[in-house]
């Protein structure tokens, strides 16, 4: 399994852009690169999915550089309930599809 | 609305007694998994079922026991509960190929005294 490494935290203001980016030198091929949020007291929750390029939905965009050894989530002009712990995993289909979570970003958002 | 649902949300042991976290979802994912998280830490994998009839070690597996009762249900049984196991567990369901990842319940809070 591709482990990931993401910075511990960040910090940023309400109405900045937030990039978090995360590597995963050991990627496979058939391996998706997946972001998710927790806040707490709460379970993760799905972002953004992607396997190559830029991959955008309402909510961030993800992108993946062509060597697919790193990703870097982008939150556009965040507000304070975007604080809250951001993990980046890799993995992909059959048995060894069993994520593995590290210890993720702790974004704080101030006004 | 679909999604996982765990029970119960909270629960105090005493040391040594057995107890069992139910796990459903009802989006007929073939994939299941139990996780762990404790203060300040992110999750850790304890088992998972990568379909009905299949049952795997994730990275925490001892002193837990699973059965995964059909393809709706994954349960999570503590034998012998020590202190050490005081932490939220997480239940997810995923397709299992990968795509548009896991989603996960709410959690259930043991305190083990």
């Amino acid at each position: 399994l591709a482990k990931t490494t993401q910075p511990i935290s960040m910090d940023s203001y309400e109405g900045q852009e937030v990039n978090i980016t995360c590597s995963h030198n050991n990627i496979a091929t058939n391996d998706y690169i997946t972001w998710y949020q927790q806040f707490p007291s709460q379970g993760p929750r799905f972002i953004i999915q992607g396997y190559k390029t830029k991959v955008t939905n309402e909510v961030a965009s993800l992108f993946i550089p062509a060597d697919r050894k790193s990703s870097t989530l982008s939150l556009p002009r965040v507000s304070l309930s975007d604080t809250a712990v951001y993990y980046c995993l890799v993995g992909g289909e059959g048995a060894t599809n069993k994520l593995i979570f590290g210890t993720g970003t702790l974004l704080a958002v101030q006004p | 609305n679909a999604g996982v649902t765990q029970t119960p949300k909270f629960q105090v042991l005493k040391t040594g007694q057995s107890m069992t976290l139910q796990c459903a979802q009802d989006m007929n994912h073939n994939s299941m998994y139990w996780y762990r998280q404790d203060p300040g830490m992110g999750l850790r994998l304890i088992y998972y079922s990568a379909s009905e009839g299949t049952t795997d070690k994730g990275e925490v597996p001892n002193g837990y026991n699973v059965s995964r009762l059909n393809k709706r249900e994954f349960s999570l049984r503590l034998e012998s509960a020590a202190p050490s196991q005081t932490s939220v567990y997480f239940c997810a369901s995923s397709t299992g190929d990968g795509i548009d990842g896991y989603t996960f319940g709410s959690g259930t809070r043991l305190t083990v005294v």
